[in-house]
């Protein structure tokens, strides 16, 4: 399988506790995305990579999130002191930037639920 | 500011019958691509098509089709013959293509199909 995969798949956590998600990119994509989705919504941009640099880190919901690509193949996703409200699908996306394509495609995602 | 909005939440339809769901986007820029992604039950989007705002022409591909109009800032999207294996949600999105590449892609909030059979 080629695909976008990320681990785990279902986490589930009582609050105050740090989490750690992990997405690995198909192999030759070298940009990589990661989404947040409520019931009921459309994903929701969180942050992206080119490589190991962090493109844009702004809309990370708080400073509890952050994320790492540290060798520009696989990416985690941290949660601190997690909170109800983290409960969401995260998921994760890659996409080649040269050729302006555009196309992301999606890993199965990690399902969060906070206690 | 970046904006799509489908307005359908939940749509029904009866097997073989044909479905379009609107999508309406808002840019600024002139430059942007916009897609359609399914989402079934069991979570994982999936990549249905793409356009680019220099392509107006509209397509079909086997059993989907799509009609794209800048001037009414509409990408639509339309099912022939729906099967009950088209019951999802359907996400349109939109990014902004910029020296650097495609910005995220910006989504709206879904239409949930439910083919009856």
């Amino acid at each position: 399988d080629t695909g976008v995969s990320q681990d785990p798949r279902h986490k589930i956590t009582k609050r105050g506790q740090n989490v750690t998600f992990r997405c690995d990119p198909i192999s030759e994509h070298n940009r990589l995305y990661w989404y947040r989705q409520t019931l009921g919504q459309g994903p929701e941009f969180l942050t992206y990579f080119q490589n190991e640099a962090q493109l844009e880190k702004s809309r990370l919901l708080s400073d509890r999130f952050s994320a790492e690509r540290p060798k520009g193949s696989f990416s985690t996703l941290e949660i601190q002191r997690t909170e109800q409200g983290d409960s969401a699908m995260y998921l994760c996306a890659s996409s080649l930037k040269a050729g302006g394509r555009g196309e992301q495609f999606f890993g199965p995602g990690t399902r969060l639920t906070v206690l | 500011a970046q904006k799509v909005t489908q307005a359908q939440t939940e749509i029904s339809v009866v097997e073989k019958e044909d479905v379009t769901l609107d999508c309406v986007y808002e840019t600024r820029d002139t430059t942007y691509y916009l897609f359609w992604y399914k989402q079934p039950p069991s979570g994982e989007l999936v990549f249905l098509i793409r356009r680019n705002s220099f392509d107006e022409q509209n397509e079909i591909s086997g059993r989907y089709s799509w009609n794209f109009q800048k001037s009414t800032s509409s990408f639509n999207f339309t099912i022939t013959a729906s099967q009950v294996v088209d019951s999802a949600v359907y996400f349109c999105a939109l990014s902004e293509f910029l020296n650097s590449g495609n910005t995220p892609l910006v989504f709206g909030k879904g239409t949930r199909l439910s083919v009856i059979a």
